[in-house]
């Protein structure tokens, strides 16, 4: 089972919220680690957008918007990155990472879908 | 502006050896703690090496230990992958990247453009 597990694809509309889920596995807690969350879109290298651990430990990438925001649900072990207000500019795959058994580990990724 | 230039990929063949730079500028290089990710064509982001600021201390990914090696030369602003033993599966864009921080040994924040290795005889 992966460390990290990220659904392959999600779609929302324009204006909409969407919840990018990342999904730890079983018997590593997610309350334990920092979750850094990326976007890249085709051609394009990756961007940073946030880490999230807790509401008093978290950073927002330099000059990425508000309306992208980090959470955790202990209940489900993941980490999430909502997305308020949705533009078709946001339209990409979605990475999350985090440091993990002395390694950087990343999901497999999410292709959001903005129509 | 800060800059990452990452240069010396191309095509190589399987077993052969090859040398990555990255090139920085915009920033004082010596005090940023520096990343290698790697991207097969069509898939997704695989972490690959990290070092520290000083150069002293070094991780890497299990799929790449034993044939990889990240350096730094500070006086030059230049992070450099060193990889041999190549195989199919290492073909990739190789990113190098910076935390985002001074001194801090946090994930990848800003990154290069990416350079293409493709190993196949």
């Amino acid at each position: 089972q992966a460390v990290l597990t990220q659904p392959s694809s999600l779609s929302a509309s324009p204006g909409a919220s969407a919840s990018l889920t990342c999904t730890l596995r079983s018997g590593i807690n997610v309350g334990a680690y920092r979750i850094y969350w990326y976007q890249q879109k085709p051609g394009s290298p990756p961007q940073y957008l946030l880490r999230y651990k807790s509401d008093s430990d978290k950073q927002q990438g330099s000059g990425v918007p508000s309306r992208f925001s980090g959470s955790k649900d202990a209940s489900a072990n993941a980490g999430i990155l909502l997305i308020s207000g949705l533009q078709s500019e946001d339209e990409a795959d979605y990475y999350c990472l985090i440091w993990h058994s002395s390694a950087w580990v990343f999901g497999g990724g999410t292709k959001l879908t903005v129509l | 502006e800060v800059q990452l230039v990452e240069s010396g990929g191309g095509l190589v063949q399987p077993g052969g050896s090859l040398r990555l730079s990255c090139a920085a500028s915009g920033f004082t290089f010596s005090s940023y703690w520096m990343h290698w990710v790697r991207q097969a064509p069509g898939e997704g982001l695989v972490w690959v090496s990290r070092i520290n600021s000083e150069g002293s201390s070094t991780s890497y990914a299990d799929s790449v230990k034993g044939r990889f090696t990240v350096s730094r030369d500070n006086a030059k602003n230049t992070l450099f992958l060193q990889m041999s033993s190549l195989r199919a599966e290492d073909t990739a864009v190789y990113y190098c990247a910076r935390v985002e921080s001074p001194y801090d040994s946090s994930g990848p924040a800003i990154w290069g453009q990416g350079i293409l290795v493709t190993v196949s005889s």
